[in-house]
């Protein structure tokens, strides 16, 4: 059972170019999630999804964007990087309703923006 | 508002000793849940304990335990017996409101080496 695959693990981007950190789960979860992780900091909510269709901004969702048009797939768009955007990155998942609220992180993927 | 607080320096720890991780909350809501997540020098972020506000007895989870102070706000881990392999960061989050939301917000971390 794979959980929570994100990709790449690697990435280095120049001053405005654009890519997608992809991020899928086989565990059939309703709630994703995509935070980000500064150096020597806790994790900060950018996006999350409730389900397929539906997305939320979370704490710092400037410069970021994203889709759910599955319940698997839950990718995370940057748009003209910025230096700011230099960190490690997150999806997570969970059941939702019902559930304590545990999540489930993939193995992230670092991002350098030079 | 910071609603976690994880305010120790890095703690050095001499192998099969136990350590403690303070942690205080911020909310006003009276359902909540604080999680502990341990991040290992490889990055993964593994959870370990799970307490629920209305929990009557302090969550246990092998050689983690949480030391939950309602009044004080406070949700402590104890890790008894430390071993090489606990040296990581170590964050304390919550989540507000009934399970429903699931978000969590995270305090900055813990940082434990475990000395032999």
């Amino acid at each position: 059972n794979a959980g929570v695959t994100q990709t790449p693990k690697f990435r280095i981007l120049k001053i405005g170019q654009s890519m997608t950190l992809q991020c899928t789960q086989d565990m059939n979860h309703n709630y994703m999630y995509w935070y980000r992780q500064d150096p020597g900091m806790g994790l900060k909510l950018i996006y999350y999804s409730v389900g397929a269709g539906i997305t939320d901004k979370g704490e710092v969702p400037n410069g970021y964007n994203v889709s759910r048009s599955t319940t698997e797939d839950f990718p995370l768009r940057l748009e003209l990087a910025a230096p700011s955007q230099t960190s490690v990155y997150f999806c997570a998942s969970n059941l939702g309703q019902g559930a304590i609220g545990e999540l489930f992180f993939g193995e992230g993927s670092r991002l350098t923006v030079l | 508002a910071q609603k976690i607080t994880q305010t120790q320096p890095g703690m050095f720890v001499q192998e099969k000793e136990a350590v403690t991780l303070d942690c205080t909350y911020d909310t006003s809501d009276p359902s909540y849940g604080l999680f502990w997540y341990k991040q290992p020098s490889s990055g993964e972020m593994i959870f370990l304990i799970y307490q629920g506000s209305y929990d009557q007895q302090n969550a246990t989870e092998g050689r983690y335990s949480l030391n939950f102070q309602k009044a004080r706000k406070s949700a402590n881990l104890v890790i008894s017996a430390s071993q090489l392999g606990d040296s990581a960061m170590y964050f304390c989050a919550m989540r507000e409101g009934r399970s429903g939301n699931n978000r969590l917000a995270f305090g900055k971390g813990n940082q434990v080496v475990v000395i032999p």
